[in-house]
């Protein structure tokens, strides 16, 4: 069936370090691609999405690529800060039926200063 | 921020009585959805609908009814609220189209004892 994987956590960095989370995904048609972000006591924020086949979401610094090769959208940031401490999902839809929504188990990501 | 509202942000009841969550759209998006989310499951489906009066299942919805009268209100009733129905409840928004994201409100905690 349809689903994602991620990287397990908690990932700890540094700030101003280099951050990657990995996800890849098994789906049988053509999904669109989206990242989201969960700070503590709050909901899903969407950070960024992709459509199709190599194209680049990009938001506040995070960025990810749909590789439609490798099935594989993995989230990377330059210089990660404190206040990106948060647990980031990775997720899928597929066209038709009710868009549902397929999640990664999601990743925590912890910075210190 | 998409104009999402869930009421009430946290509630306290025992086991056995009836508990309502609304959600209150100010987007006239036609998809609206409502999710669990508990530690080791991540999110979970429990019901969506597509339109007024338009409804169905999702993944864990035994123990769960949903009503759309309007637009803009999706509501979901625990008809005996049990200990394991203890969670965070999630809703979401979505307009028609490919591609499309959910936009997520800030939950509900729910404690039943």
């Amino acid at each position: 069936g349809d689903s994602v994987t991620q990287m397990e956590g908690p990932v700890t960095l540094s700030e101003e370090a280099f951050l990657t989370i990995n996800c890849t995904y098994t789906a049988t048609g053509y999904p669109s691609l989206f990242w989201y972000v969960q700070y503590p006591g709050e909901g899903l924020q969407l950070l960024l999405k992709a459509t199709k086949a190599d194209d680049k979401g990009s938001n506040k610094g995070f960025e990810a690529t749909y590789r439609k090769e490798t099935t594989s959208f993995h989230l990377e940031k330059g210089s990660v800060q404190v206040s990106d401490s948060a647990v980031y999902f990775c997720a899928l839809t597929l066209s038709g039926g009710y868009n549902k929504l397929i999640f990664g188990a999601g990743t925590r990501l912890a910075v210190h200063p | 921020d998409a104009g999402i509202t869930q009421s009430p942000r946290h509630k306290v009841t025992e086991t056995g009585t009836p508990v309502t969550l609304r959600c209150h759209q100010t987007e006239n998006h036609r998809y609206m959805y409502w999710y669990r989310q508990d530690p080791g499951h991540g999110l979970r489906l429990i019901h969506y609908s597509y339109g007024v009066k338009d409804t169905d299942k999702g993944e864990v919805s035994d123990g769960y009814s949903v009503s759309r009268s309007k637009t803009e209100d999706f509501l979901l009733t625990l008809e005996s609220a049990t200990s394991s129905q203890t969670s965070v409840y999630f809703c979401a928004i979505k307009a028609q189209g490919e591609g499309q994201p959910q936009h997520f409100g800030d939950g509900t905690r729910l404690s039943i004892l």
